[in-house]
């Protein structure tokens, strides 16, 4: 059962364009969400999250933008740089009430190439 | 200097066999886990440690078992090694308190082939 689904293995973007990246989730319990990038041999590295209590979320060049009523989430890239050619993880948590630990449910990710 | 490393990288070897795959994390964090990525892409959970305590054990066969000798570190053995359990294990930490984000730092991760 995918609880978070990443229906776009990949996505080609020509530099300097807008890439925009889509994520849903089925889990309504889910209030924390986050955007990880991982290139080829390393690692998954953070990118930028958003709380459920917001609709949007900027760091520099990536927004990340929450629709809880559809259940979707979607990351912009502008303008898109060749460097950011990587696969692009969406990642959900249910972090309710809080406590020390808390698990991260992943999608399959979207291959993000950048095309000079 | 790596924040979160693990050993070996790459690891082959014959069904049946025993093998273990280390992790140390640097970062002073106080949470540690365990993921896989199997050959359909998805990053699972397998299990997590809090300050040295087993706090997420998801449906993994018995025959892998996790270690966490002290906070800065989580190893993982698995026992009778079978052709599905091929796949890249990435182990994590992260810092999780009221507030916080609670990113993960991954590692670069360990592809085990098992022939």
């Amino acid at each position: 059962d995918q609880q978070v689904k990443q229906n776009s293995p990949s996505l080609s973007v020509q530099e300097g364009r807008i890439s925009i990246l889509n994520c849903d989730y089925t889990n309504s319990m889910f209030d924390y969400f986050l955007w990880y990038k991982k290139y080829p041999a390393e690692g998954p590295t953070f990118l930028i999250s958003i709380s459920s209590i917001k609709d949007k979320n900027e760091d520099g060049r990536f927004t990340v933008f929450l629709n809880k009523s559809a259940k979707h989430l979607s990351l912009h890239i502008v303008p898109s740089q060749p460097g950011d050619s990587a696969v692009y993880f969406c990642a959900a948590s249910a972090q309710g009430s809080g406590g020390s630990n808390y698990k991260l449910t992943f999608g399959k990710g979207t291959l993000l190439t950048v095309n000079p | 200097d790596t924040a979160v490393s693990q050993t070996p990288k790459y690891l082959v070897t014959q069904m049946g066999n025993d093998k273990s795959i280390k992790c140390e994390q640097n970062l002073g964090h106080d949470t540690m886990y365990w993921y896989k990525q199997d050959s359909k892409k998805f990053l699972k959970i397998m299990f997590s440690y809090n300050n040295k305590e087993l706090i997420i054990n998801e449906t993994v066969p018995n025959r892998f078992s996790p270690k966490s000798p002290d906070k800065a570190h989580l190893n993982l053995h698995i026992n009778s090694l079978e052709l599905g359990d091929s796949a890249v294990y990435f182990c994590a930490s992260s810092q999780w308190d009221r507030g916080n984000t609670g990113e993960l730092f991954f590692g670069e991760g360990s592809r085990l082939t098992v022939l």
